[in-house]
């Protein structure tokens, strides 16, 4: 079936440092690739996502790349901070449709000060 | 504008008890979804309504989870008889119709089976 494959399960960092999380997909009709992040005790939101017409897309300190060839994305934080700590999941789906996202088991990163 | 918000936030039950966890979508919605995480693990899928039709339920355990979301506001997840393996975080999120792909998430039911 659809899976969604996720690494590192967790990632520890130094505050200023980049942090890299990668995923892959089975689902060659996955056109929409969303990153969630969860906050300590809160509700996952949507930090970024990227489509299948674009390779990169960044906003601030985050990035994320899409190779629909080798079917993998990831995700890079630089400069990362004490605020970045969470759980991150990437997920992918066809929106437009019926919206279904199938995620990742996550990502917990730690950014310590 | 009010968020996505589950009920209850966390309950704690004996095997073989039922629990009804439930999820009011932002306002306007028409897709609602289910998805579980078992500690450690995936957001799994689980089912999704389109308005109160059921769209895809491919996600569902077993025949002791029933979704149901009459009128196409409000939906209820019943477990009966509740199992071990069936703790974990239940999240509800919710999308509009002519969607741009996010998910709008609730803060979750963290269901514990003992």
């Amino acid at each position: 079936g659809e899976n969604v494959e996720q690494h590192p399960s967790t990632l520890s960092v130094q505050e200023g440092d980049s942090a890299v999380i990668k995923c892959t997909y089975s689902d060659s009709a996955s056109n929409y690739f969303p990153w969630y992040k969860q906050e300590l005790g809160k509700r996952p939101q949507l930090i970024i996502d990227i489509r299948s017409n674009v390779g990169e897309k960044k906003d601030q300190r985050i990035a994320v790349t899409l190779n629909k060839t080798a079917k993998h994305f990831s995700l890079h934080i630089t400069e990362t901070q004490p605020e970045d700590s969470a759980v991150y999941f990437c997920a992918g789906g066809t929106p437009g449709g019926y919206n279904k996202l199938i995620f990742g088991a996550g990502t917990r990163l730690a950014v310590h000060p | 504008e009010a968020g996505v918000t589950q009920f209850p936030s966390h309950s704690v039950i004996e095997k073989g008890q039922t629990v009804t966890l439930r999820c009011d979508p932002i306002s306007g919605h028409d897709n609602l979804y289910w998805y579980r995480r078992v500690m450690g693990k995936e957001i799994k899928f689980l089912l999704h309504f389109v308005k109160e039709s059921k769209q895809d339920e491919s996600g569902m355990p077993n025949n002791r989870f029933l979704a149901e979301r009459t009128g196409g506001t409000y939906s209820t997840l019943k477990v009966q008889p509740a199992e071990l393996e069936d703790s974990g975080v239940y999240f509800c999120a919710s999308s509009q119709r002519v969607s741009t792909g996010e998910l709008f998430f609730g803060e979750g039911s963290r269901l514990t089976v003992l």
